[in-house]
């Protein structure tokens, strides 16, 4: 079954420092791969999104994310956290082999410290 | 206004009543989606719809029921609610065809269940 793994439950990193949360995914199928955030009390809101083609993309809020088919990995960056990046982020998987239903991972509690 | 409206945004009620959460949408997607989240747990899909006569369990569609009145409209029912029915549930809509597109997310609903 298809299935999404976000290892790390919380992440807390200081301000101005920088960022990596990790996805890795096990898809029998060519997976098309989003990033998520979630602020509190809000819904969620698409930072970035891979379908094909250059395997790094960029995303709002100076967020990036690289696929890695050889590690099926789609990790989450940022070079410098600020403090309103603190939200949950999560990784999502959708197919069109699995009726195009996004599959979440447990989603990473991001904490900055000043 | 938002795209993805859910009432209510908040609900206390007690165990064994029955409850409807509505979806409403702008964006003029044909499909919609209800998704519940708990803590460590991610957002788990409970019914999907890709259009007015096509209506689909999810993974954990048990104790749970939905209907499509419109192409804008999609309610989530808990017909005798139980505690562990406590949750954040999200409703989302996505365009037809394609994976690629993104799922847009209405705010979501708190539901506790006493």
């Amino acid at each position: 079954a298809q299935s999404v793994t976000q290892p790390d439950i919380h992440i807390t990193v200081s301000e101005g420092a920088s960022l990596e949360l990790r996805c890795n995914y096990s898809y029998g199928a060519t997976p098309y791969l989003f990033w998520y955030v979630q602020s509190p009390g809000q819904g969620l809101q698409l930072l970035l999104k891979y379908f094909s083609g250059d395997t790094l993309v960029q995303g709002i809020k100076g967020f990036e994310a690289e696929f890695k088919r050889s590690q099926s990995s789609f990790n989450l960056r940022k070079p410098s956290v600020h403090w309103s990046d603190a939200a949950e982020y999560f990784c999502a998987v959708g197919a069109r082999e699995y009726g195009n239903k996004l599959v979440f991972g447990a989603g990473t509690i991001l904490r900055v410290k000043s | 206004d938002a795209d993805v409206t859910q009432t209510p945004r908040n609900r206390i009620t007690k165990t064994g009543k029955r409850i409807m959460l509505e979806c409403s949408q702008t964006k003029g997607h044909d499909r919609m989606y209800w998704y519940r989240q708990d803590p460590g747990l991610g957002l788990r899909l409970i019914y999907y719809s890709f259009d007015v006569k096509d209506i689909n369990k999810g993974e954990i569609s048990d104790g749970y029921s939905v209907s499509r009145q419109a192409q804008a409209k999609f309610s989530l029912s808990l017909e005798s609610a139980i505690p562990n029915q406590t949750a954040l549930y999200f409703c989302a809509t996505s365009d037809s065809g394609s994976p690629k597109t993104e799922a847009f997310f209405g705010q979501g609903t708190r539901l506790t269940v006493v």
